[in-house]
């Protein structure tokens, strides 16, 4: 299966400042990827797909000028989270479909705290 | 979006004994997966049925498929310490390619 990496596994940020965070398939090419946030003892919501060579679908409620995600090669997809806030401190993780309906390959998440 | 609930959302047994987690779900699917997250850490496949499965037994798991209810059950036989975690199932559509929708998830606790 796919091997998904996250960068960084986390990351303190003051209050108004942006951060970036990468999801790389190591040895798949993904022209997809998905975007999961996790708040503290819920589950997993998806946030967005991401596109590779073209603009992000995001799921309902989820800010898309708020949260930029690029997806410039077929094996990295960035999501920055633009001007966070104390709300948006949460367990970020992406995931790589594979090729059959049952393939989904997660990355490790990345643990966002904003002060 | 999620699919539906899950029950429990927490138990506590102790080591030995079975645990036994439910999920609901809300639209047809093509294979219900079950995941299993420590505190703060990432997920961890655990197993998958296919909507045409009834049943499927990995290891001290055990996982049944009820697709006219759309439900299903994950049992942990002779849990111990370290099956403390939560627990997600998640659905897949038809569709190769699409996101996985999760429940809510159950959060075990084995007590040694």
């Amino acid at each position: 299966g796919a091997v998904v990496s996250q960068h960084p596994s986390w990351v303190i940020c003051k209050s108004g400042t942006s951060v970036k965070i990468e999801c790389r398939s190591l040895d798949f090419q993904a022209t997809t990827m998905f975007w999961y946030r996790q708040f503290p003892k819920q589950s997993l919501m998806l946030m967005a797909t991401s596109n590779e060579g073209s603009k992000a679908t995001y799921e309902q409620g989820v800010e898309k000028d708020k949260f930029l995600i690029n997806h410039a090669s077929l094996t990295l997809s960035t999501l920055t989270v633009t001007s966070a806030h104390p709300e948006d401190s949460s367990f970020y993780i992406c995931s790589v479909p594979g090729l059959a309906t049952y393939e989904q390959y997660f990355g490790p998440g990345t643990r966002l705290t904003v002060t | 979006s999620q699919q539906g609930e899950e029950d429990p959302q927490a138990l506590s047994i102790q080591e030995g004994e079975n645990a036994t987690m439910n999920c609901s779900y809300k639209t047809s699917i093509n294979n219900l997966q079950w995941y299993r997250q420590n505190s703060g850490r990432g997920l961890v496949h655990l197993i998958l049925i296919r909507s045409n499965e009834r049943e499927k037994h990995s290891g001290r798991l055990r996982v049944t498929l009820d697709t006219s209810k759309k439900s299903s059950s994950l049992l942990i036989t002779a849990s111990r310490a370290a099956d403390t975690a939560s627990y997600f199932c998640a659905t897949a559509s038809n569709q190769a390619g699409t996101a996985l929708i999760f429940g809510k998830g159950t959060t075990l606790s084995v007590s040694s």
